[in-house]
């Protein structure tokens, strides 16, 4: 199967600070990426979606001013939780997909804000 | 508006004691249902695609099926490893995303 590689796997930021997200497709062009929040014993929430090269599409109720996503080849893209607090700590995971293919997913990330 | 249900949310089985998963669904213009493993702190893993009625695929001691309304994950004598939590993620024409159930997670005892 194909390879997506997220970095960090887990992070501890204090309040106010800013921390980006890294999901790369290691071994295939990714046309689409997409940005999922988990909470503990929940499914994945979609956040956004993003296509290389094009603006970010939001999911309802998700501040696109703090989630910032750059998705800038198809082999990138990057999720920026910028001033984060306690409540965005949460279990952050990145799929990509290429066209008519199934998603795979990277590791997650881990996020604490302290 | 796609929705999805897996049932049941939890899953205890005996190892060795098969037992079916379900997934129901309404998504306008399925594309696809797909079938993920996700163990606890990581990422989804991917286990199947099915693209039609009637069609199924297997991969060890799993076997996926799909009807017009609902999929199956069948697990034949499952082991300890095979404990995790089963998503399931139809994707209509609605913007090419997928929608995720709950998912069931199935926990095998020794």
């Amino acid at each position: 199967g194909a390879v997506v590689s997220q970095h960090p796997s887990w992070v501890i930021c204090k309040s106010g600070t800013s921390v980006k997200i890294e999901c790369r497709s290691l071994d295939f062009q990714a046309t689409t990426m997409f940005w999922y929040r988990q909470f503990p014993k929940q499914s994945l929430m979609l956040m956004a979606t993003s296509n290389e090269g094009s603006k970010a599409t939001y999911e309802q109720g998700v501040e696109k001013d703090k989630f910032l996503i750059n998705h800038a080849s198809l082999t990138l893209s990057t999720l920026t939780v910028t001033s984060a607090h306690p409540e965005d700590s949460s279990f952050y995971i990145c799929s990509a997909r290429r066209q008519g293919y199934e998603a795979f997913f990277g590791q997650g990330t881990r996020l604490t804000v302290v | 508006e796609d929705q999805v249900t897996q049932s049941p949310e939890a899953l205890r089985l005996q190892e060795g004691e098969s037992s079916s998963l379900n997934c129901s669904y309404t998504v306008s213009g399925l594309r696809g249902l797909f079938w993920y493993r996700q163990d606890p702190g990581k990422g989804p893993e991917f286990l199947f695609t099915l693209y039609s009625a009637g069609e199924e695929k297997e991969k060890e001691r799993l076997k996926a099926t799909l009807t017009k309304k609902e999929s199956f994950l069948h697990i034949t004598a499952p082991k300890p490893e095979d404990s995790a939590t089963y998503l399931c993620a139809p994707r209509g024409t609605n913007a090419g995303k997928s929608t995720f159930g709950d998912g069931t997670t199935l926990t095998v005892k020794p």
